[in-house]
């Protein structure tokens, strides 16, 4: 079965641009896509199609994949973006999620 | 505003049988594939099953395959999940999701928005 993988957790410091980097075999030959849930909150779809952003999004988060990796960049880090990150992508008609990284903004 | 609505979850004892139920209001219902995802506690999002636009066509994750059944009521805009034979390690926020396709070159995008506020399943004796 088809398996991604993230970075369990990193720190960011306000202002700051972070990413987080999501791998899988050939990923870039798939969409990728990245969920923020906050702590008590469902997920919330912030890119899709590897590197578009839905309305109401902030255009401080993007993304990319290439080869292995897909990568979601956070620009101008702020404490409202501490929250967990999941990267989805499809294998076949499957959903498969990252395991997830927290971002906390210190 | 588009919005999905769920309800049921609690607890149940190993071996009992839940539904969920998920109400959609917003947008064509019928239009959409639909999906329902799980969260352990503490733990990360797993797909848990999907259903085709009139209910024809479902998957399931192999864990849950035999044990949950995933149907709809389009004349309702109501999604459900059954859970049968629950297990401790069933226990999980069940979320459903709606999935929104579009065709991108030979292949689609399709991704989860919007996501129910959650359903706690808790599976104790």
């Amino acid at each position: 079965s088809y398996e991604l993988t993230q970075t369990p957790s990193l720190s960011v410091s306000p202002g700051q641009t972070t990413s987080i980097s999501c791998s899988g075999d050939k990923l870039g030959d798939k969409f990728s896509y990245w969920y923020q849930q906050k702590p008590g909150q469902s997920p919330v779809l912030i890119i899709y199609q590897d590197n578009r952003r839905p309305s109401g999004i902030s255009e401080r988060f993007s993304g990319s994949n290439s080869g292995n990796t897909a990568t979601l960049t956070i620009s101008g880090t702020q404490a409202m973006d501490e929250a967990d990150y999941y990267c989805q992508a499809w294998d076949s008609s499957t959903a498969v999620f990252g395991p997830g990284t927290k971002v906390t903004v210190l | 505003e588009v919005q999905l609505v769920q309800s049921g979850g609690g607890l149940v004892q190993p071996g009992g049988s839940l539904r969920l139920s998920c109400e959609a209001s917003g947008f064509t219902f019928s239009g959409h594939w639909m999906h329902w995802v799980r969260q352990g506690p503490g733990k990360g999002l797993v797909w848990v099953a999907h259903i085709n636009f009139d209910g024809s066509s479902t998957d399931y994750a192999a864990s849950m395959r035999g044990r949950f059944t995933i149907s709809r009521d389009n004349a309702r805009n109501i999604l459900y999940l059954q859970m049968n034979s629950l297990r401790v390690d069933d226990t999980a926020v069940y979320y459903c999701v709606r999935d929104v396709g579009v065709p991108v070159a030979d292949r689609w995008a399709k991704w989860f928005d919007p996501w129910g506020q959650g359903s706690l399943v808790t599976v104790s004796a």
